[in-house]
């Protein structure tokens, strides 16, 4: 079984401060992490993925995540937030050998100015 | 523009009633997927079908049904049976060549039960 654990229900930051949004997960066997915003009453938007290889991974928008396996976490990060990061994140894993992906109960980020 | 297309974006449904929610992609992807989403809960996978004329249940399926006759269509029916319809729809499609890919969300349908 594969799950994935965002610990954070709501997460607050000054503009101009960084981010980071943690991701725990769960999969048996190798994990593919993925991280999506989600604007109100709005689809998903892909962010970044993991899937083999560099352990720092670079997205859109600036954002970033590090893939920790000892740690099974995957923490999106930014080094400077913008009142327009403001959304709800969700972060998703599939295992290598499965075909369908499961996501975290999402991450409130609030910048505020 | 290649994506995927929902509608309706809002649809209200009395008790009892059967309603379909459309999903549309011309991406060329061969997998589709509808999520449920909750406030508070993430997204629930409700069906996913790898390819034509195939589907498998997620976690939430009872209460729903779901077609692939085509690949760029993946219809989601919410049945009578589904006890608490009220949510979001979310519908997805990935490429199916490798197992790596990410999702490609469409706008989302939101369904009230009066």
């Amino acid at each position: 079984a594969q799950s994935v654990a965002q610990p954070e229900d709501q997460v607050n930051v000054a503009e101009g401060n960084p981010l980071t949004v943690k991701c725990t997960y769960s999969v048996s066997g190798n994990p593919y992490l993925f991280w999506y915003v989600q604007y109100p009453n709005r689809g998903l938007q892909f962010l970044l993925k993991y899937i083999t290889g560099d352990n720092l991974v670079k997205g859109s928008y600036g954002f970033e995540a590090e893939f920790n396996k000892s740690q099974t976490s995957f923490h999106l990060k930014k080094p400077s937030a913008l009142v327009s990061d403001s959304a709800l994140y969700f972060c998703a894993v599939r295992a290598g050998n499965n075909n369908d992906m499961r996501f975290g109960a999402g991450t409130r980020l609030t910048v505020k100015p | 523009d290649g994506g995927i297309t929902q509608s309706p974006k809002y649809l209200f449904r009395k008790e009892g009633q059967n309603v379909t929610l459309s999903c549309e992609q011309n991406l060329n992807h061969d997998a589709m997927y509808w999520y449920r989403q909750d406030p508070g809960q993430g997204l629930r996978l409700i069906y996913y079908s790898q390819i034509v004329n195939d589907f498998q249940k997620g976690d939430i399926a009872e209460g729903y049904s779901v077609s692939r006759e085509k690949k760029e269509s993946f219809p989601l029916t919410v049945t009578s049976a589904q006890k608490n319809p009220t949510a979001f729809y979310l519908c997805a499609s990935r490429t199916g060549q490798t197992n790596t890919g990410e999702l490609f969300f469409g706008e989302g349908s939101r369904l009230t039960v009066l």
